[in-house]
């Protein structure tokens, strides 16, 4: 066990629906990292932030948000969803901003139908 | 950031050793090297990180020349439970990071 807890496990949604997928961190951990994996395809890397701000970002489409809230837990907000965003999304957290050990969480499995 | 070549896929045998080699031509000063493991359907997870010669851990142990233009995962008397996708990161350990990942090396354990 990471210590880092993404909800939903799963998540079965039709093709123009927003869902939010949820992340906590590490206890202590400031820093929060999303990624998508789709199927055979290496990790992309979305977005970062640390102690609620952003960080860093990768590959976001403009349908996609996230944001860090005040107890550190983030949130990634998936909107007008095509059939080509079903991916495992994962959630990453570390100690501080750098490129420090990070923990991952067990992922958010997205289908869209 | 710079960018790391690995080897697509490997092959190996229960326990064997394994050395996996990521090679990092545009390495900076500052940099680290990290290697990560992704099991199927699982988040990765940090095996061993590195700047300069040796570095051993529980798990693995991680060479690293001189020259820092390239580096080598070693897996001692490796298990099933060891296939895995391996990922070989280099970047500033004090910046603000994102951790980028490349393809990784597919590494298969046969019985």
């Amino acid at each position: 066990d990471s210590g880092v807890t993404q909800t939903p496990k799963h998540l079965i949604t039709a093709t123009g629906q927003r869902v939010t997928l949820r992340c906590s961190p590490r206890s202590g951990d400031l820093s929060v990292y999303w990624y998508q994996q789709s199927l055979d395809q290496g990790l992309q890397f979305l977005i970062q932030y640390y102690n609620g701000e952003e960080r860093a970002k990768g590959n976001i489409l403009e349908r996609f948000s996230a944001q860090q809230f005040p107890d550190l837990h983030s949130e990634l907000n998936l909107s007008s969803l095509e059939l080509g965003d079903s991916a495992l999304y994962f959630c990453a957290s570390s100690v501080d901003r750098t490129n420090t050990e990070a923990f991952f969480g067990q992922g958010t499995r997205l289908t869209v139908v | 950031l710079a960018k790391t070549t690995q080897p697509i896929s490997m092959d190996s045998y229960e326990g064997q050793e394994v050395n996996i080699t990521c090679s990092h031509n545009n390495i900076a000063t500052n940099d680290y090297i990290t290697w990560y493991q992704q099991f199927p359907s699982q988040g990765p997870r940090f095996i061993i990180q590195g700047y300069k010669t040796k570095v051993t851990n529980e798990v693995a142990s991680l060479f690293i020349p001189a020259d820092r233009k390239s580096s080598t995962l070693s897996l001692p008397r490796v298990s099933l439970s060891d296939t895995a996708v391996y990922y070989c990161l280099v970047g500033e350990k004090r910046s603000q990071g994102n951790l980028i990942f490349g393809k990784g090396t597919k590494l298969s354990v046969k019985p």
